[in-house]
């Protein structure tokens, strides 16, 4: 066990309406992830944190944002949510021995109305 | 990043061996080769990692041979609970380390 919690881990909510993800980890891994993974597909990268506030993006990046004000936490900001955000979100930090060896957290479904 | 091609899904049963080859014919000199399994409803999680030759580890061996352009993934004597979407991933250190996921390769052991 990473040590990697998500919440909520359910959430149902409207189009338009603002949504905040959030990842947390117990200890201080500097690199954490935000992944989708839609059905029959694999995870994509939304945006990466290597340390507090900084950021970058990932190949889906629009609409989404993210920030990082503490080491043991990673938000991810949906502005303006809509039905193509439905999805399975992923969080996941570097840890381990081998080079770029990653822990997911349990996953946020969330679904876009 | 380099480009990998998997089988889609494979069938086998519990007590055989099971091999999963990728395809990575533009994989990179610093490339390092990466196997994660995933279950229904979770994260994936981390099996094998190697660079060239064989490694092995508790779970399951990779097979590199030595163009690097392909790699085997071995699960030995499966279980039902190895049925799974298994995913190959090639990649170094870019700067960025990101994850670029396929979408693997879908595991079913019948009894």
């Amino acid at each position: 066990d990473a040590g990697i919690t998500q919440s909520p881990r359910h959430k149902v909510t409207e189009t338009g309406t603002p949504v905040t993800l959030r990842c947390h980890q117990t200890e201080n891994h500097r690199y954490m992830y935000w992944y989708r993974q839609d059905p029959g597909h694999g995870l994509r990268l939304i945006h990466y944190s290597y340390g507090v506030k900084d950021t970058d993006k990932g190949e889906v990046s629009d609409g989404y944002s993210v920030s990082r004000s503490k080491t043991e936490d990673f938000l991810l900001t949906l502005e303006s949510a809509t039905s193509s955000q439905t999805s399975v979100y992923f969080c996941a930090i570097e840890a381990g021995d081998s080079y770029n060896e990653q822990f997911f957290g349990p996953g946020t479904r969330l679904t876009v109305l | 990043l380099a480009k990998t091609t998997q089988p889609i899904s494979m069938d086998s049963y519990e007590g055989q061996e099971v091999n999963i080859t990728c395809s990575h014919n533009n994989i990179a000199t610093n490339d390092y080769i990466t196997w994660y399994q995933q279950f229904p409803s979770q994260g994936p999680r981390f099996i094998i990692q190697g660079y060239k030759t064989k490694v092995t580890n508790e779970v399951a061996s990779l097979f590199i041979p030595a163009d690097r352009k392909s790699s085997t993934l071995s699960l030995p004597r499966v279980s039902l609970s190895d049925t799974a979407v298994y995913y190959c991933l090639v990649g170094g250190d870019t700067g960025r380390r990101a994850l670029t996921f396929g979408s693997g390769t879908r595991l079913q052991v019948q009894p």
